[in-house]
């Protein structure tokens, strides 16, 4: 089976401007998690989707949302963008619960200038 | 926030040598997980250690789990350079369907 992609890879953004990134799970997979990793703060969970639906969702502001597709491919959108957001942006997905086995994407590198 | 510390920070060692990491948490737990990160990139599920289990190993790596200290270790034995990497653990906590990620260890691993 084909992992999970993301995409783009890397993204420059600037202050202000908003991104929307792109997770596509392991077929078959139904939950989608996404997280944000920083040097300061580590590894933070921002939501879970499950079957098109928000299951779970982490101490983010509304800045931050996203959205599940009926293939259970997910994205994630970040407007009004700061610096404080610049981040490796990770999507796992796994069978049925973001907290089982998760099988991560390669990330997403945002950087916002 | 983070649920899980880990220790030490960062861990130098000669290949060959063994590799302990401790991860402590705060709350009851379902199950523990260790995941991998090589710099920068995605991460790579390594064990899964359900609350009701005290070991578990799989290959070179040994996991315990202690959860009336609410602490876990992670043993490598017979380190390898290609062990070079960040190691997390992480708790599935009961009552929520997510992970929570410890702050890592780096593991430095010298030919």
């Amino acid at each position: 089976k084909a992992g999970v992609t993301q995409t783009p890879r890397y993204l420059i953004k600037t202050r202000g401007q908003q991104v929307t990134l792109s997770c596509s799970p392991i077929s078959g997979h139904r939950s989608v998690s996404w997280y944000q990793q920083t040097p300061g703060q580590g590894l933070q969970f921002l939501f879970e989707y499950f079957s098109e639906t928000q299951r779970n969702k982490g101490n983010f502001p509304g800045r931050f949302s996203g959205r599940q597709f009926s293939n259970s491919r997910s994205e994630m959108n970040v407007s009004t963008l700061e610096l404080g957001d610049s981040a490796l942006y990770l999507c796992a997905s796994s069978l049925y619960s973001g907290m089982n086995e998760q099988f991560f994407g390669p990330g997403t590198r945002l950087t916002v200038l | 926030s983070q649920q899980g510390e880990e220790d030490p920070q960062a861990l130098s060692i000669q290949e060959g040598e063994n590799a302990t990491m401790n991860c402590s948490y705060k709350t009851s737990i379902n199950n523990l997980q260790w995941y991998r990160q090589n710099s920068g990139r995605g991460l790579v599920h390594l064990i899964l250690i359900r609350s009701n289990e005290r070991e578990k190993h799989s290959g070179r790596l040994r996991v315990t789990l202690d959860t009336s200290k609410k602490s876990s270790s992670l043993l490598i034995t017979a380190s390898r350079a290609a062990d070079t990497a960040s190691y997390f653990c992480a708790t599935g906590d009961f009552g929520n369907e997510k992970l929570t990620f410890g702050t890592g260890t780096r593991l430095t691993i010298i030919p």
